[in-house]
């Protein structure tokens, strides 16, 4: 059972432009989520996280903005640089489950130069 | 610092036979978390281990296992070999439970012949 949900396996987005990449959960529980970001034979490195206190949080270029009613969470990347092109996971947990975080599939980021 | 490392890097077994994995998380992490990815599937949680105890289990068989030594390095078994537990299996260190932000290594990848 997917508690988290990243529907588009892919998105190419040209540079400059915002790239907007989504997720979805569906256990009402969690409360910390993140974003990592991984490169080809590299293992995922942290990118931004949120609380389910925060709807938003900003680093930089990325942005992650989180619906707690649609249980919804977004990584905008503004603007997006050829070296972004990698594959972007979402991660939820909750403080019940200690370090039990679950996963989204992943989508794949192409940056167009 | 050092990273996360992982030993081996591939793998290649037969149905039936064992294998163990070998993680070395970052100097001074004592949570240790293991994960297996599938295309499709993204990341699934395996089991995380804090000052040499598992804490936390994710929903896979019992052949697989795992241990933690005191020095924090921890070991992932696998037996009985399936075709589908060919996978990258990632190791992630923090340091403490319950910490968000986790460091991967860069993965094991194991292929069942």
């Amino acid at each position: 059972d997917q508690q988290v949900k990243q529907n588009s396996p892919s998105l190419s987005v040209q540079e400059g432009r915002i790239s907007i990449l989504n997720c979805d959960y569906t256990n009402s529980m969690f409360d910390y989520f993140l974003w990592y970001k991984k490169y080809p034979a590299e293992g995922p490195t942290f990118l931004i996280s949120i609380s389910s206190i925060k709807d938003k949080n900003e680093d930089g270029r990325f942005t992650v903005f989180l619906n707690k009613s649609a249980k919804h969470l977004s990584l905008h990347i503004v603007p997006s640089q050829p070296g972004d092109s990698a594959v972007y996971f979402c991660a939820a947990s909750s403080t019940n489950t200690g370090n039990q975080f679950y996963f989204g599939t992943g989508t794949s980021l192409t940056v167009i130069p | 610092k050092a990273g996360v490392t992982q030993t081996p890097r591939y793998l290649i077994k037969t149905r039936g036979q064992q294998v163990t994995l070998s993680c070395s998380p970052i100097s001074g992490h004592r949570s240790v978390s293991w994960y297996q990815q599938t295309p499709g599937q993204g990341l699934q949680f395996l089991f995380e281990y804090f000052s040499e105890t598992q804490r936390n289990k994710g929903n896979f068989p019992g052949r697989f296992s795992g241990r933690q030594f005191s020095n924090s390095r921890s070991e992932m078994n696998v037996s009985t070999l399936e075709l589908g537990d060919s996978a990258l299996y990632l190791c992630a260190s923090s340091f403490r439970q319950g910490a968000g932000e986790q460091f991967f290594g860069p993965g094991t990848r194991l292929t069942v012949l």
